[in-house]
């Protein structure tokens, strides 16, 4: 089974400052794809980045960017220039590849980031 | 409307009532999905339906009675209830459950609180 860790429950952050969330997971698959998601107070689930396992090259959305190492199974996000649109609780989610069988999204427990004007 | 949708947003429920949640999507998705994120909890996988099959129950309790008509809804329907179901249920789509791509799109969610 897969698990993933967020070690940080919370975190701040001054308004156009850099910031970045840790994720670590456990797996025994080769082949994966890794995710991270906000959820601001809205409740809205919304995507942020997307990883697959093969590629090396770290993904980049706008002021997101991930820092993926995989023999470390680490999957860190850093938000550049953070505003205050950006508080939210972030989770980081793990999903192997997925098959007819079902493609299970295994969730970390989230880091509330906020923040600060 | 776009994306995906759920009603009720909120939904205060005895333990004897029965209620459906509702979940549609707008996005030509073949695959939907239930999941019910507690306080303190990560989000658990309920249910998982591609192209109106169920393909998996995540060992949920029986009170709990999914339904997918066709790939664009999916029913939650609740019986019997009981106070620790109360959280916030949330669904989910995604293009396809083999070929991808594979995220996952998400409701506003149903915030179900059990009485």
């Amino acid at each position: 089974a897969q698990t993933v860790t967020q070690s940080q429950p919370e975190m701040s952050v001054q308004e156009a400052e850099t910031v970045t969330l840790s994720c670590t997971y456990d797996t025994s698959e080769s082949n994966y794809y890794l995710f991270w998601y906000k959820q601001p107070p809205s409740r809205q689930m919304i995507l942020v980045i997307r990883q697959e396992a093969y590629k090396q090259q770290n993904a980049t959305e706008n002021r997101f960017s991930v820092n993926f190492q995989k023999a470390a199974k680490s999957f860190s996000l850093k938000i550049s220039d953070s505003q205050l649109g950006d508080t939210a609780m972030y989770f980081c989610a793990f999903m192997k590849h997925p098959s007819l069988a079902g493609s299970r999204l295994t969730f970390g427990e989230g880091t509330q980031l906020t923040v600060n004007p | 409307e776009t994306g995906v949708t759920q009603t009720p947003r909120h939904l205060v429920m005895g333990m004897t009532n029965k209620k459906s949640l509702k979940c549609e999507q707008h996005l030509g998705h073949n695959a939907m999905y239930w999941y019910k994120q507690s306080a303190k909890k990560p989000l658990e996988l309920m249910f998982v339906y591609s192209l109106e099959e169920r393909v998996e129950n995540n060992s949920v309790p029986s009170r709990f009675s999914p339904e997918c008509p066709n790939s664009s809804h999916l029913f939650l329907h609740l019986h019997t209830l009981q106070p620790e179901d109360s959280a916030l249920y949330l669904c989910a789509s995604s293009q396809d459950l083999q070929f991808g791509p594979h995220e996952q799109y998400f409701g506003p969610g149903t915030r179900l609180t059990v009485t």
